[in-house]
């Protein structure tokens, strides 16, 4: 099984600074996924296939990677974007999706 | 629009049952694998259970292999998680979600969520 650690686990940035979160996979993987999930209310999708931005999502959002290490950057944080962020991987035999454990965002 | 509705949640001894439900519209549900992604109180995210478009599939994560069973109703659009033996550990919020069309490599609409308790 594949097992992704996300760093840091909290970090706080204020308005205009960049901010990156990592996902490092303990096997080398595809793509990457990415979702946001505000305070008191269910996930949403934010970056699949490690670099594309789901629909409605802001450019300052972007993410890259390859092989076993994956990051999402917000190049300019905003208050809006103070949240949770959750990297997942699918792999096929069997057929299992894994998260990694989260990233608190907070504003600064 | 998308919709997922999840209804049926609440308060559970242990060793009993409970059965989740979730309405989906604004898709052609019978095109889409769906899931249940769990989530305990102040944790992250685990995905629960997958079943294909046609229900012919379904795929579960270790811990409640044997206990839980993912369906679903096409003619209701509907999904199901019928949840056994429950355990004071399976409390959580649990997401319907729809998986990415063709592939379902990732989730693509999520649910609000609804509360599974697990006490005595």
């Amino acid at each position: 099984e594949i097992v992704l650690t996300q760093s840091p686990t909290t970090t706080a940035a204020s308005p205009g600074e960049k901010v990156t979160i990592t996902c490092l996979a303990s096997s080398s993987v595809s793509n990457m996924y990415w979702y946001q999930q505000k305070s008191g209310a269910s996930p949403k999708l934010l970056i699949y296939s490690t670099s594309s931005l789901a629909s409605g999502v802001p450019d300052r959002f972007s993410g890259s990677g390859s092989g076993t290490s994956y990051s999402l950057t917000i190049n300019t944080m905003e208050a809006e974007d103070a949240a949770t962020y959750y990297c997942q991987q699918w792999s096929s035999n069997p057929p299992t999706w894994t998260f990694g454990g989260g990233t608190k965002l907070e504003l600064k | 629009e998308v919709q997922l509705v999840e209804s049926g949640g609440g308060l559970v001894q242990p060793g009993r049952s409970m059965k989740l439900s979730c309405a989906a519209s604004g898709f052609t549900f019978n095109n889409y694998d769906m899931a249940w992604v769990c989530q305990a109180p102040k944790k992250g995210l685990e995905w629960v259970a997958t079943i294909s478009y046609d229900g012919s599939s379904t795929y579960y994560r270790d811990s409640v292999k044997g206990r839980f069973t993912i369906s679903r109703d096409n003619a209701k659009s509907t999904l199901y998680l019928q949840m056994d033996s429950l355990r004071s550990e399976d409390t959580a919020t649990y997401y319907c979600a729809r998986h990415q069309v063709y592939y379902g490599l990732y989730f693509d609409y999520w649910g609000q969520g609804v509360m599974v308790t697990v006490s005595s």
